[in-house]
């Protein structure tokens, strides 16, 4: 497991954006943050993990959930070994719990993806959309 | 995308064997992985590909498969097993992937 450290609580407006971080360390040798890609997780109150996206650090892919296509963005900034997800035009049921977790690189041909299983997860970031 | 269903909640006795299932249509051909998440803490992996378990996990957690099924399974509950457990599977077709409703574990 590596160790992700997220960005601390926000409180938002609605309709504001948000941009989270997390800065993952703790590569074993040979592996570096380039190696992985990271799957953005979110968790209203009270509520269950519903999937957002992900990012591949390895080539800049991205994949998002068709609830969140045109609202999000994923970004990764290799010399620092943090990812980022800003969330757009934000909601009041946009209140919840962020999590961003490690995925694998899966490679058929150039076609490359992340995928299962999220071993290592940050601890969080609340963000809470308030008037 | 597809849909994963856990049973909202089960309960079990101290040692006793809970088993909880994670049905869908896709599942005889896509690998499921399990979460468990106790409360204000992240979810921690604790079965991956269906039935391999990392290795900071307890050997009393497996899993299986049946079909459209698959179930985890967790002998000799113990009361630090109390949390809440999601399934997790992908749509390879589209990489997307899904998580089940969940499932909280009461250990009676």
């Amino acid at each position: 497991q590596i160790q992700l450290m997220q960005s601390g609580a926000e409180v938002k407006k609605p309709g504001a954006s948000v941009k989270v971080s997390c800065k993952a360390s703790g590569f074993t040798s040979g592996f570096t943050f380039s190696n992985y890609g990271f799957g953005w997780v979110r968790q209203a109150p009270g509520q269950g993990l519903e999937w957002m996206g992900w990012i591949s650090v390895y080539n800049g892919k991205t994949n998002f959930a068709q609830n969140f296509q045109g609202r999000v963005a994923m970004t990764t900034d290799t010399s620092t070994s943090t990812a980022y997800m800003e969330l757009k035009n934000l909601r009041y049921d946009d209140t919840a719990i962020y999590y961003c977790a490690r995925g694998y690189i899966f490679c058929t041909g150039d076609n490359c993806s992340v995928v299962l299983p999220l071993d290592s997860w940050g601890q969080g970031t609340l963000v809470t959309v308030s008037s | 995308s597809y849909e994963l269903t856990q049973p909202p909640s089960v309960s079990v006795s101290p040692g006793q064997t809970v088993r909880i299932p994670c049905s869908g249509d896709a599942l005889p051909k896509e690998y499921v992985y399990w979460y468990q998440q106790k409360p204000g803490q992240a979810p921690l992996l604790v079965i991956y590909k269906d039935n391999e378990r990392p290795s900071w996990i307890p050997e009393r957690f497996s899993g299986s498969t049946s079909g459209t099924t698959v179930t985890l399974t967790i002998s000799g509950v113990q009361a630090d097993d109390e949390a809440d457990y999601f399934c997790q599977s992908a749509d390879t077709s589209s990489n997307s992937w899904v998580f089940g409703g969940g499932t909280k574990l009461t250990v009676l």
